[in-house]
């Protein structure tokens, strides 16, 4: 499995966008970029997945550079209440472990008054 | 919005004893999974079920743990004789294919303490 990196952790202000980067150099062909959330004392809950160039919804952005080792997940003006740990993981597809998940650290994301 | 849910919230337990952590997974769902979090750390896998059996265990899933889906609606996290290392929130989590486009939706997570 594909190792993830990404900061510790990030400070921001409320209405600002914040953008975290998640580097994944060892990425496979067949791996896909998934971000999660985790609220204190809550389970981690899906963001956004891709697998190259941009995905947007409702929530984020996820811009993926054509060689795929790198990720950025783009938080448009964040609030009090994104306040949260954020996790990219490497998920491959078919992987025949029904798609365990493997959480880093992740980062931190502290956004301010 | 369907969600898996969990109970209980909190569970409190002297070592050695046993606990049961109980999940529900959204309805429509064949595939199940226990994570836990230990405080300050990473979410860990512990273990995948699909077609009532294990498909995948973690090397902290040992023969203490088990888990079973006894009636079709409910999945459960059985630790047999509990130690102070398994403190930790546990995490159900439950999708619908094991193709790696479908999601798996965690549920808020049983905080266990072992005294």
């Amino acid at each position: 499995l594909a190792k993830t990196t990404q900061p510790i952790s990030m400070d921001s202000y409320e209405g600002q966008e914040v953008n975290i980067t998640c580097s994944h150099n060892n990425i496979a062909t067949n791996d896909y970029i998934t971000w999660y959330q985790q609220f204190p004392s809550q389970g981690p809950r899906f963001i956004i997945q891709g697998y190259k160039t941009k995905v947007t919804n409702e929530v984020a952005s996820l811009f993926i550079p054509a060689d795929r080792k790198s990720s950025t997940l783009s938080l448009p003006r964040v609030s009090l209440s994104d306040t949260a740990v954020y996790y990219c993981l490497v998920v491959p597809m078919f992987s025949g472990g029904y798609n365990k998940l493997i959480f880093g650290a992740g980062t931190r994301l502290a956004v301010h008054p | 919005e369907p969600e898996v849910t969990q109970t209980p919230s909190h569970q409190v337990t002297q070592m050695g004893q046993e606990v049961i952590l109980r999940c529900v997974p959204i309805s429509n769902h064949l595939y199940f999974y226990w994570y836990r979090q230990i405080l300050g750390q990473k979410v860990e896998f512990l273990v995948s079920f699909y077609n009532n059996e294990i498909s995948e265990k973690s090397e902290i899933f040992d023969d203490q743990f088990s888990v079973e889906r006894p009636d079709g609606s409910n999945f459960t996290l059985k630790i047999r004789s509990t130690k102070l290392e398994d403190s930790a929130m546990y995490f159900c989590a439950s999708s619908d294919s094991r193709e790696v486009q479908e999601t798996q939706y965690f549920g808020p997570g049983t905080r266990l303490l072992v005294l």
